[in-house]
């Protein structure tokens, strides 16, 4: 079955503790983005790669890392979590990116706490 | 600064009741809008794609349109089942960026 997992699907930390939220798609996409969705503020994008070691800043990328060593995986890195990245979290990919005709296929969401 | 506001931010229907949803935006060069539905619990699942004003794609229930300025969404004759939270974003380059709205939260009863 075609789709994007995400791992794990919850996770409670403490502030300044480093953490990975996975993110693997099984359909050979180039392009793979990460989100955070907050109530009123809707989704924000946070770093998207159109492919291997290519990857560029979203709207809101301040205390996040990623990289993309294969097609598959874009792992999300922070390194010292704080209160204020608590939040929802989604990873989606596409064929192509944003612009031509491949929509999005989004994960099912890692609710991240950060206390 | 670009934006994206979407409008009501909350809708509560009668089955059968039909209606609109706005998705109104401020961006230099739009390259296209996009429509999703998300679930509770789920993540967004995709529903459209317009690119030139004038547009309109339909899906069952459901019809988008898209204007220089904004962009609908109407659902016609709703069922519960179409109740979820509708988003719409927009990308004025062709790889990478994607701004969302905030969207809205449909509720169709019985």
């Amino acid at each position: 079955e075609a789709q994007v997992t995400q791992n794990p699907r919850y996770l409670i930390t403490v502030t300044g503790k480093k953490l990975t939220v996975t993110c693997s798609q099984n359909m050979n996409h180039e392009y793979m983005s990460w989100y955070r969705q907050d109530p009123g503020l809707g989704l924000r994008q946070i770093y998207y790669s159109m492919n291997v070691e290519v990857t560029d800043k979203g709207d809101v990328p301040e205390g996040y890392k990623v990289s993309r060593k294969e097609k598959r995986n874009f792992p999300l890195i922070l390194e010292s979590p704080s209160p204020n990245q608590t939040s929802l979290y989604f990873c989606a990919s596409s064929l192509y990116g944003t612009a031509v005709n491949s929509p999005l296929h989004f994960g099912n969401g890692t609710r991240l706490t950060v206390t | 600064e670009d934006q994206v506001t979407q409008s009501p931010e909350a809708l509560r229907l009668q089955e059968g009741e039909s209606s609109s949803l706005n998705c109104s935006y401020t961006v230099s060069g739009l390259r296209g809008l996009f429509w999703y539905r998300q679930d509770p619990g789920k993540g967004p699942e995709f529903l459209f794609t317009l690119y030139s004003a004038g547009e309109e794609k339909e899906k069952e229930r459901l019809k988008a349109t898209l204007t220089k300025k904004e962009s609908f969404l109407h659902i016609t004759a709703p069922k519960p089942e179409d109740s979820a939270t509708y988003l719409c974003a927009v990308t004025t380059d062709s790889w990478g960026k994607l701004q969302f709205g905030a969207g809205t939260q449909v509720v169709v009863t019985p």
